[in-house]
This record gives C-alpha cells, structure tokens and sequence, in this order.
C-alpha cells in the first residue's frame, strides 16, 4: 500500500458503457495525475491537477473527463471508449516538490470490448 | 517526439553482477531525472533521484549517473539480485511555473536477474 489508493484494479466495459475510476490519496499532496500506459509505451500524461484546479490537459480525447473535487480525491471518467483505450490507467501525486517524486497508485487495467 | 529514451527494452543480468540501465534526453530545460521500479500489478515506485546539478547519487546499491552534455543518464545496481527483476522508468522533470512539476518517462527497460 502506497499511500495512493485505485479502484476498481480491473475494469472491462463495453464501447456505449459509462464507467469511473477512482483515485484516493491520504498523503497531504497537493497535485494529483492520471497516466495512460499502453504495453511497450512510456507513460502518458493526461490530466494534472494542482490544488484541485487542473492545470494540464495533454490533448486527451474528451470520451475521459477528469474530477477533482478535493485535493484528495481524483476520478476520471469514461465514456464511449474505443478498444486502443484499453490500458493501465496510473493516478499518482506529489507534493509538488519533485524530489519527493510522485507517489503512484497500483492502477486500473482497463479492457474495452 | 520522445524525449526522454530508453532504447533497450530488457536486459538478463546474472545474480551478483553489475546491472547498467540506460536513459537518453533531448530535452536541455530538464534539471531533475529519477528512477522507478515497476513489479507487475503494481504501480511504478521510486528508486532515486538526481538533481542536474550533480553527476552522480548514491544510494546503497544504486546508483544514478547523469552526463548532462550527452544528456545520458544511468543507473547502476551492484550487486544485481533476482528480487530487482522488474521494469525500470527513466523520468525527467523540467521546472514549471504556475503548475504541478511534470515527470516526462521513458518506455523502460525489464530487467531480468538471473539466479
């Protein structure tokens, strides 16, 4: 346990589902991320949040939709999703202070069908 | 455009000898790297760090070496044990203001030691 909590760890929706992924932090952090990583890809930035205000969105199909309602909490949501969505969705967060590094969570693997 | 590479996908290193992991960066405006371990079905944790006003960091046995005008970076294990069998992410950060610092990774490397 890392500190940064994801749930569900497996995830399999169809392509007209709606479904959310949820992250939770209890480690006073004041940024949260998501990361996509696809097999034998680095991972990709999709959404950063800095004292709940998203501050980076990298060109991320708008099928994801970030919330952040707290600095603790951070849920992406997802909506007719296609099959090259299918992957580990990462949440992490940081105190800002990047020699502390982020602190990830375990991820959803997510499987579109 | 990558910019920050790692261009070998695995590596089978003997129990007891040196494991050398490599990163390349493009990007000159970096000035932190780090290092994380990802076992499967876990998410990435961090190893170590280097500031780019440093060469080298040490840390047990580990340790990060940044050259900053090949902009190349490795981590060094010594001695390899088969409990280090995972995939290491290179990361790079570049300071920027008025927003959460950002780690760019590479598409790292599976480690694999053998027994």
């Amino acid at each position: 346990e890392t500190g940064v909590t994801q749930t569900p760890r497996h995830l399999v929706m169809g392509m007209t589902n709606k479904k959310s992924l949820k992250c939770e932090q209890h480690l006073g952090h004041n940024a949260m991320y998501w990361y996509k990583q696809s097999a034998k890809k680095p991972l990709e930035l999709m959404f950063v949040y800095n004292f709940k205000e998203q501050t980076e969105n990298n060109s991320v199909p708008s099928r994801f939709s970030p919330e952040c309602p707290n600095s603790s909490h951070l849920f992406l949501h997802l909506h007719t999703l296609q099959p090259e969505d299918s992957a580990l969705y990462l949440c992490a967060s940081s105190q800002d202070r990047v020699n502390y590094g982020y602190t990830f969570g375990s991820g959803t693997r997510l499987t579109v069908v | 455009d990558q910019q920050v590479k790692q261009n070998s996908p695995s590596l089978s290193v003997q129990e007891g000898r040196i494991s050398i992991l490599n990163c390349d960066y493009t990007n000159s405006m970096f000035d932190y790297f780090l290092w994380y371990k990802k076992y499967p079905a876990e998410g990435p944790t961090f190893l170590i760090s280097i500031s780019s006003i440093k060469d080298k960091n040490e840390d047990g046995r580990f340790t990060v070496f940044l050259n900053k005008s090949a902009k190349h970076l490795s981590l060094h294990i010594v001695p390899s044990q088969p409990g280090d069998s995972a995939v290491y992410f290179c990361a790079a950060s570049a300071f920027s203001s008025g927003s959460a610092r950002q780690l760019t990774f590479g598409s790292g490397t599976q480690l694999t030691v053998l027994p």
